[in-house]
């Protein structure tokens, strides 16, 4: 069965410092990877999603991650934060058992941005 | 930009009382979801819906909870019973197709509150 481990239930950076927020996951087959972030009172927003090919993903408002089979994770890195990035993030793995395909998400990030 | 919509923002009930939550899914999508979220814990698949039948569900989604696509646009969840513990966040979901590596789109969700 597949999962997801997200490390760190809050991280805080200050404005202009890198921001890392790691996502490690569990998958017996080739695992199909995606950060989401949830805004205050809004819904889940796609930054970026891996599937095959590159395994270095880039996506919106500056974040990217890198599948690293290896070490089984899908970290999510921007290299200079900024306030509007405070929100919580997610890391997810599509999972199936009917052919249908689900989310399986991890506890989420909340990322707060200081000042 | 396509989104999905869900109606109301907020639903207070009693506990006992039904409850139907409603989605727009993107109008070319045929793949529908709802997800849940309880405060403070992960996001949690609950049923996935294609060709007016359920294609998945979760242990959650017990016979308290059922499905239906009225027409052409909405997608509902009904809540037969209300628990205390069913307070949460619902999301809506929908994909353009079942495929591990679609995107799904989210509703900005339903915050359910049971008293």
């Amino acid at each position: 069965a597949q999962s997801v481990t997200q490390l760190g239930s809050h991280v805080s950076v200050s404005e202009g410092a890198l921001v890392l927020l790691r996502c490690n996951y569990s998958s017996s087959v080739p695992p199909y990877l995606f950060w989401y972030v949830q805004y205050p009172n809004q819904g889940l927003q796609l930054l970026l999603k891996y599937t095959t090919g590159a395994t270095l993903v880039k996506g919106i408002n500056g974040f990217e991650a890198e599948f690293k089979k290896s070490e089984t994770s899908f970290h999510l890195t921007k290299p200079s934060a900024h306030m509007s990035d405070a929100a919580e993030y997610f890391c997810a793995v599509s999972a199936t058992t009917s052919g249908t395909y689900k989310y399986i998400f991890g506890t989420g990030t909340r990322l707060k941005v200081l000042a | 930009e396509p989104e999905v919509t869900q109606t109301p923002s907020h639903q207070v009930t009693q506990m006992g009382q039904e409850v139907i939550l409603r989605c727009v899914p993107i109008s070319n999508h045929l793949y529908f979801y709802w997800y849940r979220q309880i405060l403070g814990q992960k996001v949690e698949f609950l049923v996935s819906f294609y060709n007016n039948e359920i294609s998945e569900k979760s242990e959650i989604f017990d016979d308290q909870f059922s499905v239906e696509r009225p027409d052409g646009s909405n997608f509902t969840l009904k809540i037969r019973s209300t628990k205390l513990e069913d307070s949460a966040m619902y999301f809506c979901a929908s994909s353009g197709s079942r495929a591990s590596t679609d995107t799904q789109y989210f509703g900005p969700g339903t915050r359910l509150t049971v008293l």
